[in-house]
């Protein structure tokens, strides 16, 4: 499995767009990029899921440059409630092993 | 979507007693089964594949003796944490998925041990 690599934290206020970019340089032709979010003392939740170009969803946008090395999740106007850990993972589209990496705790504030 | 519960969702034991985690789907069925662990302020590490009907698949670190897991059924997956010591005091999550042709994961609420 390919290895990702994102910010530790970021910081933002209720209302602003966050973006977190993912990098992975090591992803494979038939690996998909995929987003987890987690709140503390609970199980992740799975967010948004792509392999090119961009994909959008009532919750996220995900933005994947042609060359698939990296990626931007995208939280639009946040809210107290999107404070948590954000996973990127790289995931082979016919596997269901997923391995974390260390994630973003994003802190939305009032 | 797809709904995993696990049970309990907290556990205090003394140490050197066993303690058994349920994972169950609820509205679908699910041939695999993946075993987490988290401790504080760290990512969730893969403990283990639980697969219906044959033995699970450990990762390398975890040991297989130590911490036992039954998928005796399409819907339940249950974790033992055998002979359990302070140090295996952690966040347990389990996760199943691969429903309509998708590799999404549905993630259980978690249980947290306390092994005094």
């Amino acid at each position: 499995l390919a290895k990702t690599t994102q910010p530790i934290s970021m910081d933002s206020y209720e209302g602003q767009e966050v973006n977190i970019t993912c990098s992975h340089n090591n992803i494979a032709t038939n690996d998909y990029i995929t987003w987890y979010q987690q709140f503390p003392s609970q199980g992740p939740r799975f967010i948004i899921q792509g392999y090119k170009t961009k994909v959008t969803n009532e919750v996220a946008s995900l933005f994947i440059p042609a060359d698939r090395k990296s990626s931007t999740l995208s939280l639009p106007r946040v809210s107290l409630s999107d404070t948590a850990v954000y996973y990127c993972l790289v995931v082979k589209g016919s596997d269901y092993k997923l391995s974390f990496g260390a994630g973003t705790t994003v802190t939305v504030r009032a | 979507g797809a709904v995993v519960s696990q049970h309990p969702s907290w556990v205090i034991c003394k140490s050197g007693t066993s303690v058994k985690i349920e994972c169950r789907s609820l509205d679908f069925q699910a041939t695999t089964m993946f075993w987490y662990r988290q401790f504080p302020k760290q990512s969730l590490m893969l403990m283990a594949t639980s697969n219906e009907g044959s033995k699970a698949t450990y990762e390398q670190g975890v040991e297989k003796d130590k911490f036992l897991i039954n998928h005796a059924s399409l819907t339940l997956s249950t974790l033992t944490v055998t002979s359990a010591h302070p140090e295996d005091s952690s966040f347990y999550i389990c996760s199943a998925g691969g429903t309509s042709g998708s590799n999404e994961q549905f993630f259980g609420p978690g249980t947290r041990l306390t092994v005094l």
